[in-house]
């Protein structure tokens, strides 16, 4: 069964460091997204892709973060200078097509730790 | 506002029991999904209910929405082990397209 994946599934980083965390989404999909979970907090959007371009996104993914599809099967989430507050589970999502009706698939996340 | 808003329950059954869990959200709706984690992995997509439906199942899942009372549960029958996980629902917000807004979710454990 197809699946989005993600990598790495954990990364430490310095404070101030930039990092990309990176996805495949499932092959025929066209929406991508980014979540992130805190520690015991709630999964919280960040941001959707659609035909190369930013559709959504939410008061969270400010100027230090950035999403691009590099090629036809990767999609990339890059945060310029971490913080510590950046820490967190970040998921990869996917959906085949527009629409609120959509299910989301999501991938196993990557685990980012600032220091 | 917040959307998707389990009630905060940790529930701890026997194998083989049934487990609810209930969600409530507070604007309408399109649609309502429920995902599984099991700790410290990513989330899996349980069941999607639909704003004209009110209920659903899929294999040992049941899933009902209330949209009068702005509610949902989930029910799993005949618990096992290997369905302790927290529990998520997420609802679409409506100025988004697809942007989904989740409850903090329900800790389920399953005793064997």
């Amino acid at each position: 069964e197809p699946e989005v994946t993600q990598t790495p599934s954990h990364q430490v980083t310095q404070m101030g460091q930039e990092v990309i965390l990176r996805c495949v989404p499932i092959s025929n999909h066209l929406y991508f997204y980014w979540y992130r979970q805190i520690l015991g907090q709630k999964v919280e959007f960040l941001v959707s892709f659609y035909n190369n371009e930013i559709s959504e996104k939410s008061e969270i993914f400010d100027d230090q973060f950035s999403v691009e599809r590099p090629d036809g099967s990767n999609f990339t989430l890059k945060i310029r200078s971490t913080k510590l507050e950046d820490s967190a589970m970040y998921f990869c999502a996917s959906s085949e097509g527009a629409g609120r009706q959509e299910t989301q698939y999501f991938g196993p996340g990557t685990r980012l730790l600032v220091l | 506002s917040q959307q998707g808003e389990e009630d905060p329950q940790a529930l701890s059954i026997q194998e083989g029991e049934n487990a609810t869990m209930n969600c409530s959200y507070k604007t309408s709706i399109n649609n309502l999904q429920w995902y599984r984690q099991n700790s410290g992995r990513g989330l899996v997509h349980l069941i999607l209910i639909r704003s004209n439906e009110r209920e659903k199942h899929s294999g040992r899942l049941r899933v009902t929405l209330d949209t009068s009372k702005k509610s949902s549960s989930l029910l799993i029958t005949a618990s096992r082990a290997a369905d302790t996980a927290s529990y998520f629902c997420a609802t679409p917000i409506n100025y988004g397209n697809n942007r989904l807004a989740f409850g903090k979710g329900n800790q389920v454990v399953v005793i064997p």
